[in-house]
């Protein structure tokens, strides 16, 4: 399995502009993460889905934040405007069922809002 | 609400020498507790986790793990470090978090540097 995979590694764009940050998990997974790191902040948990149906979205930042899982091998999170606070590395995290914890984590996507 | 701290920012080790990279926890009922890496420019690697069992837990890369229920702790070491394992190291722990479901919380990590 090629693992956990996200597009784009590395984005770079102007405040105010709308940034989408893509996943796919790895196949037979059942739980998605979206994780956010920052040096300030550490590991954050943005949002999570079971079944492709959110379950806890309370670490999401504020309404310009939004997450969706269209079907078991796509994800997106959308942040529409951006702002530089906004920049940091955004992960996401596959799991199957049962829910041990043991994550399986993509390479991050980079993103820098200027 | 569950918590796991990590008191140091960074270790420094001699190579060779043995490691250990400390946690402690806060959480409700029994512990599921976790070590994760992170090498540079790379997402986070599963290392080993505490479900329940021996209090000595062995993982990936030959290290351990110590769980400590009376200190509520959960370090992390190594007899011998290698300059290749200067990296981020993160302590997790899972809590139930409602309708069935359970999450991780991640400590702030650890930047453990191996001198040659």
């Amino acid at each position: 399995d090629a693992g956990v995979i996200q597009s784009p590694r590395h984005e770079v764009t102007e405040m105010g502009q709308e940034v989408t940050l893509r996943c796919k998990p790895i196949s037979g997974h059942d739980y998605l993460f979206w994780y956010r790191q920052t040096m300030m902040r550490g590991l954050e948990l943005l949002i999570y889905f079971n079944n492709n149906v959110p379950i806890d979205d309370s670490g999401m930042p504020e309404d310009r934040f939004s997450a969706k899982m269209p079907n078991a091998s796509f994800s997106t999170l959308k942040i529409q405007p951006s702002e530089p606070r906004d920049s940091a590395v955004y992960f996401c995290a596959s799991n199957g069922t049962p829910n041990t914890g043991e994550l399986f984590f993509g390479e991050g996507s980079r993103l820098t809002v200027l | 609400a569950q918590s796991v701290a990590q008191p140091e920012d960074q270790v420094n080790v001699a190579e060779g020498n043995p490691l250990t990279v400390k946690c402690t926890y806060s959480v409700s009922g029994n512990p599921y507790l976790f070590w994760y890496v992170q090498y540079p420019n790379r997402g986070l690697q599963f290392l080993l986790k505490y479900i329940t069992g021996d209090n000595l837990v062995k993982g990936s890369y030959g290290f351990e793990a110590e769980f400590n229920k009376s200190q509520t702790s959960f370090h992390l070491k190594k007899p011998s470090a290698l300059v290749s394992d200067s990296a981020l190291y993160f302590c997790a722990v899972r809590a139930y978090s409602g309708a069935g479901s359970y999450q991780l919380t991640f400590g702030k990590g650890t930047k453990l540097s191996v001198i040659p």
